[in-house]
């Protein structure tokens, strides 16, 4: 099945460093990647979308200088949190969507996530 | 907000079956996905419908009602590996999945 890869799984950085999550599919080529925050006890919340070769798509809320995402070729995505504060501690999780939705199949791989916890 | 409900937590004995509800309320539908999450680990996929009626994959169904917005998840002959979170999403008419809060599910001895 396909396989996709985030990278780091675990960091702790200090308050105002900026923090590389990378995400890779590994077997297969992603046209869209998405990007996900879940809190403790609460469900996905979709961050932006990021399409190869153009600007991600941020949602409502979600602070497009702050969380800057790249998407520089099919298999590999980042997500860049600038100036990270306490509050950006959370489980960030990737997901590649294989071609086009919908399908009787699942419509996007997720990766194992990152957590981040800044001090 | 978007429309999805699902119960917070449910508790269930090893061996018995649970079914858990999902109900939605979208003008665009592409489809209503199940996936399991253990706890500090990344959703993955269980089951898809996108037509009215049952598919069963193994210990685990899922259902789908249009009509109703109605969607469940049974699963059958509980083991405690299946303690984990459910999570229902359905996907909109712009092909973006719509996740629920999820459902605990706890099973006990």
């Amino acid at each position: 099945g396909a396989v996709v890869s985030q990278h780091p799984s675990w960091v702790i950085c200090k308050s105002g460093t900026s923090v590389k999550i990378e995400c890779r599919s590994l077997d297969f080529q992603a046209t869209t990647m998405f990007w996900y925050r879940q809190f403790p006890k609460q469900s996905l919340m979709l961050m932006a979308t990021s399409n190869e070769g153009s600007k991600a798509t941020y949602e409502q809320g979600v602070e497009k200088d702050k969380f800057l995402i790249n998407h520089a070729s099919l298999t590999l995505s980042t997500l860049t949190v600038t100036s990270a504060h306490p509050e950006d501690s959370s489980f960030y999780i990737c997901s590649a969507r294989v071609g086009l939705p919908p399908g009787p199949q699942e419509t996007q791989y997720f990766g194992p996530g990152t957590r981040l916890l800044v001090l | 907000g978007q429309n999805i409900d699902q119960p917070t937590e449910m508790t269930a004995t090893e061996g018995a079956i649970v079914q858990i509800n999902c109900t939605y309320q979208t003008s665009g539908f592409n489809g209503l996905f199940w996936y399991q999450q253990h706890a500090g680990e990344a959703p993955t996929f269980l089951s898809y419908n996108v037509l009215d009626g049952l598919e069963e994959k193994g210990r685990f169904s899922s259902f789908l009602s249009r009509s109703k917005g109605y969607s469940y998840l049974l699963l059958k002959e509980l083991q405690m590996k299946d303690s984990a979170s459910y999570l229902c999403a359905y996907m909109d008419s712009n092909y973006q999945l719509i996740w629920g809060a999820g459902t605990k599910l706890i099973i006990k001895p």
